[in-house]
């Protein structure tokens, strides 16, 4: 069975600076991996995906995401965090048979100004 | 990116009533469909998929006969909540998804149900 963890329930950034979000993954063949972001009250946003190609996947909002196959991690990254990022964030994968996406726990992303 | 839209965004309702709730992919044909159920503070779990034209597939643990989902268009999934009860109180989420494995899931803002 596909799983996905995310070990951090929360991350604190200052705004301007870094942000990662840890996603590890344990699949059978080929992940297909993804990020979403969901903000209070509110459905899923999409946000970038990883089917094949470039471990270095850029997404919306100048979010990026790198697969490594070794580590089998699919951490988010952004360069710069703004106030506006806070919100919550889920990894997931795809079970490719089913279609069907199992997430991750989800982590809650907090800038301070 | 696509749009899925849900009607309600809320809904309270008295134990024992059944509630309706629509997904609409407003922009592309969906041909599958997946509705999940999220509790606060909580991931989401898939509880059906449903494609176009075929019975939905239930997640282990999720009762059929409870919550009907039909997928009666392209662009349209219901899914009916029978006999409500308190317990089945939660924010239900739907997605759609065009084409194969590769293309990318779109959710819809989600519908509160609240069972009093």
């Amino acid at each position: 069975a596909q799983s996905v963890a995310q070990p951090e329930d929360q991350v604190n950034v200052a705004e301007g600076n870094p942000l990662t979000v840890k996603c590890t993954y344990s699949v059978s063949g080929n992940p297909y991996l993804f990020w979403y972001v969901q903000y209070p009250n509110r459905g899923l946003q999409f946000l970038l995906k990883y089917i094949t190609g470039d471990n270095l996947v850029k997404g919306s909002y100048g979010f990026e995401a790198e697969f490594n196959k070794s580590q089998t991690s699919f951490h988010l990254k952004k360069p710069s965090a703004l106030v506006s990022d806070s919100a919550l964030y889920f990894c997931a994968v795809m079970d490719t048979g089913r279609r069907a996406l199992t997430f991750g726990s989800g982590t809650r992303l907090q800038v301070q100004p | 990116g696509a749009v899925v839209s849900q009607h309600p965004s809320r809904v309270i309702c008295k134990s024992g009533t059944s509630v309706k709730i629509e997904c609409r992919s407003l922009d592309f044909q969906a041909t599958t469909m997946f509705w999940y159920r999220q509790f606060p503070k909580q991931s989401l779990m898939l509880m059906a998929t449903s494609n176009e034209g075929s019975k939905a597939t239930y997640e282990q643990g999720v009762e059929k006969d409870k919550f009907l989902i039909n997928h009666a268009s392209l662009t349209l999934s219901t899914l009916t909540v029978t006999s409500a009860h308190p317990e089945d109180s939660s924010f239900y989420i739907c997605s759609a998804q065009s084409g194969g494995a590769q293309e990318t899931q779109y959710f819809g803002p989600g519908t509160r149900l609240l069972v009093l």
